[in-house]
């Protein structure tokens, strides 16, 4: 079945530090790929998505680049800030938005 | 334009209990969903409903049942609740027939004693 694998973390870092959340997905089909913020006591909010290969989604300084040949959406940030602690996942959805599949999460502090 | 809400935030039932987790959202989707959160697990999809009208079970469906009211609400309900459903419930909701993200309510944490 469909499926995403994400480190989990706790990913702790330097405020200015790089930034790397891999996440490699398997599927049936074709899917879309996104990546969802979860501030403390909220809901997840999308951050970033992209629809078929070689596509950037982009947002807030986050990258993401949907790579088919290598089945990954790694997530990435140049330089982090303390506001960006949160709880990362990487979803994916192969029929047309009716049934995403989430990743475990990531949780990221970012230390001032 | 509110988004997806959700009622009650906080909820403490004893096992046995029953209670609704009720959803609305304003932006005119046409689905909806019911997710559960778990330390270490993710989301895991309970119900989902693809149309008014329509109900379809996800990956963990056993001990809920769902109600798609119209098309703005969407509940949930526990008939007895067990401590193994201690959890935060999230609905979310989208677009259907495209490749659109889903967009989440602020969720229910829900302990059973």
């Amino acid at each position: 079945g469909d499926s995403v694998t994400q480190m989990e973390g706790p990913v702790t870092l330097s405020e200015e530090a790089f930034l790397t959340i891999n996440c490699t997905y398997t599927a049936t089909g074709y899917p879309s790929l996104f990546w969802y913020v979860q501030y403390p006591g909220e809901g997840l909010q999308l951050l970033l998505k992209a629809t078929k290969a070689d596509d950037k989604g982009s947002n807030k300084g986050f990258e993401a680049t949907y790579r088919k040949e290598t089945t990954s959406f790694h997530l990435e940030k140049g330089s982090v800030q303390v506001s960006d602690s949160a709880v990362y996942f990487c979803a994916l959805s192969v029929r047309l938005g009716q049934n995403f599949v989430f990743g475990p999460g990531t949780r990221l502090s970012v230390l001032p | 334009n509110a988004g997806v809400t959700q009622t009650p935030k906080f909820q403490v039932l004893k096992t046995g209990q029953s209670m609704t987790l009720q959803c609305a959202q304003d932006m005119n989707h046409n689905s909806m969903y019911w997710y559960r959160q778990d330390p270490g697990m993710g989301l895991r999809l309970i119900y989902y409903s693809a149309s008014e009208g329509t109900t379809d079970k996800g990956e963990v469906p056993n001990g809920y049942n769902v109600s798609r009211l119209n098309k703005r609400e969407f509940s949930l309900r526990l008939e007895s609740a067990a401590p193994s459903q201690t959890s935060v419930y999230f609905c979310a909701s989208n677009k259907r027939g495209t490749y659109n993200e889903q967009f989440f309510g602020p969720g229910t944490r829900l302990t059973v004693l």
